[in-house]
């Protein structure tokens, strides 16, 4: 069964710093990995897809990195900004009717 | 920017009635889902559906659930007998395939409250 985890489950850090949020998994046999962020009460934003023959993906600020032979994903966001502040959720699709399974998540605070 | 709308926001219904929660999928999608996440913990995969039939369901889909898709834009999840263990929100994705090519979409939600 698969099992997905993230460190850590809370960061705050300060305006401009740049930092990187870390996701595993078990099962290594995946079709992709899904990073999400999720405001306070509100639905899932998804950020970037990795498709499990590819390395990393890059959008604006945001860079993820696939490592399926380790089950490792991170997401780098760089010089951090306040409007940053969610919680990151990361997903890994391994099939089976397309079922993402979902990690705990990082709660991230940036403050000015 | 095409976007999953959920309906209701919030629905609060005493235990043991049904509930139906909406979802317009995103227009050339094919592929719906629904989960679930209990407040404070994971979001969980409830049900994948694919030319009108399920492609895959979690146990957490037992009897009590069903899916449906009465038109050509709904998609919807009903719980025949509520249980005070179904409060939660839950989320309709859609995508526009399953072989891992192209990211699930999801609404913003539905709050379910059983009282």
């Amino acid at each position: 069964k698969q099992e997905v985890t993230q460190i850590p489950a809370a960061l705050s850090v300060p305006e401009g710093e740049n930092l990187v949020l870390n996701c595993s998994f078990t099962d290594s046999a995946i079709y992709n990995l899904q990073w999400f962020r999720q405001d306070p009460g509100k639905g899932l934003t998804s950020l970037l897809l990795i498709q499990s023959s590819q390395r990393e993906q890059t959008s604006g600020r945001l860079n993820a990195s696939l490592d399926k032979s380790s089950g490792r994903s991170t997401l780098y966001i760089a010089a951090s900004q306040p409007g940053d502040s969610a919680t990151y959720l990361c997903a890994v699709n391994a099939g089976g009717g397309n079922k993402l399974t979902f990690g705990t998540g990082t709660q991230l605070k940036v403050e000015l | 920017e095409p976007e999953v709308t959920q309906t209701p926001s919030h629905q609060v219904t005493q235990m043991g009635q049904e509930v139906i929660l909406r979802c317009v999928p995103i227009s050339n999608h094919l592929y719906f889902y629904w989960y679930r996440q209990i407040l404070g913990q994971k979001v969980e995969f409830l049900v994948s559906f694919y030319n009108n039939e399920i492609s895959e369901k979690s146990e957490i889909f037992d009897d009590q659930f069903s899916v449906e898709r009465p038109d050509g834009s709904n998609f919807t999840l009903k719980i025949r007998s509520t249980k005070l263990e179904d409060s939660a929100m839950y989320f309709c994705a859609s995508s526009v395939d399953t072989w891992g090519n192209q990211p699930q979409h999801f609404g913003d939600g539905t709050r379910l409250s059983i009282l």
